[in-house]
């Protein structure tokens, strides 16, 4: 079975700095998916990032990036210039082409101010 | 679109009381799951639909849990008897399938079910 692994339970952050959260997942299939989601305390599952396996471009959405390393099958998200709104837990998802979603355990993201 | 719209919001229950929590997927999604959150398990994949059919049901907890798609708009995740264990916070989310552009998943609001 497919895994997503986070090892960080807890990251922290200072203000305007840069943190990075890591992820790896386990699989034998060439085509798949990558996201994270970030859910801020009000529970909501918001997507921050999305990933296709087959593009060899590391995705951005303005203050995040991903740092994709197929080979290594690690999938880490890269938070510049954190804000306090920043402040979440984040998941890492895996998708396969048959259409299941394989979710991390989470990291909580502290923004200090 | 209003998104993936899910009620109620929150429930509170008595022990072996049934619970029925609802679910609408966005129009023209053809993949719809079911997942159950809480601090010991994280997020859990309880069954997910394809075109109405269950695909993989191997995440209900036990035969008091089940799950049904009449049709396209509309699901329902069942629990009878309830038990203080089920509480946590149920999330439908629908997607469409991974043909398309937009490949993630998008959540509703979540079911927040306390049963006492």
């Amino acid at each position: 079975a497919q895994t997503v692994t986070q090892s960080q339970p807890e990251m922290s952050v200072q203000e305007a700095e840069t943190v990075t959260l890591s992820c790896t997942y386990d699989t034998s299939e060439s085509d798949y998916y990558l996201f994270w989601y970030k859910q801020p305390p009000s529970r909501q599952m918001i997507l921050v990032i999305r990933q296709e396996a087959y593009k060899q471009q590391n995705a951005t959405e303005n203050r995040f990036s991903v740092n994709f390393q197929k080979a290594a099958k690690s999938f880490s998200l890269k938070i510049s210039d954190s804000q306090l709104g920043d402040a979440a837990m984040y998941f890492c998802a895996y998708r396969r082409a048959g259409n299941q979603f394989y979710f991390g355990t989470g990291t909580s993201l502290t923004v200090i101010p | 679109d209003a998104g993936v719209i899910q009620s109620p919001r929150h429930e509170v229950t008595e022990m072996g009381q049934e619970v029925t929590l609802r679910c609408k997927p966005i129009s023209g999604h053809d993949y719809l799951f079911w997942y159950r959150q809480t601090m010991m398990r994280g997020l859990e994949l309880l069954i997910y639909f394809n075109n109405n059919v269950p695909i993989d049901d191997s995440g209900m907890p036990e035969d008091r849990f089940s799950a049904k798609m009449p049709n396209a708009s509309f699901s329902t995740l069942k629990i009878q008897p309830s038990e203080p264990r089920d509480s946590a916070v149920y999330f439908c989310a629908s997607s469409f399938h991974t043909g398309q552009k937009n490949t993630e998943a998008f959540f509703g609001q979540g079911t927040r079910l306390t049963v006492v």
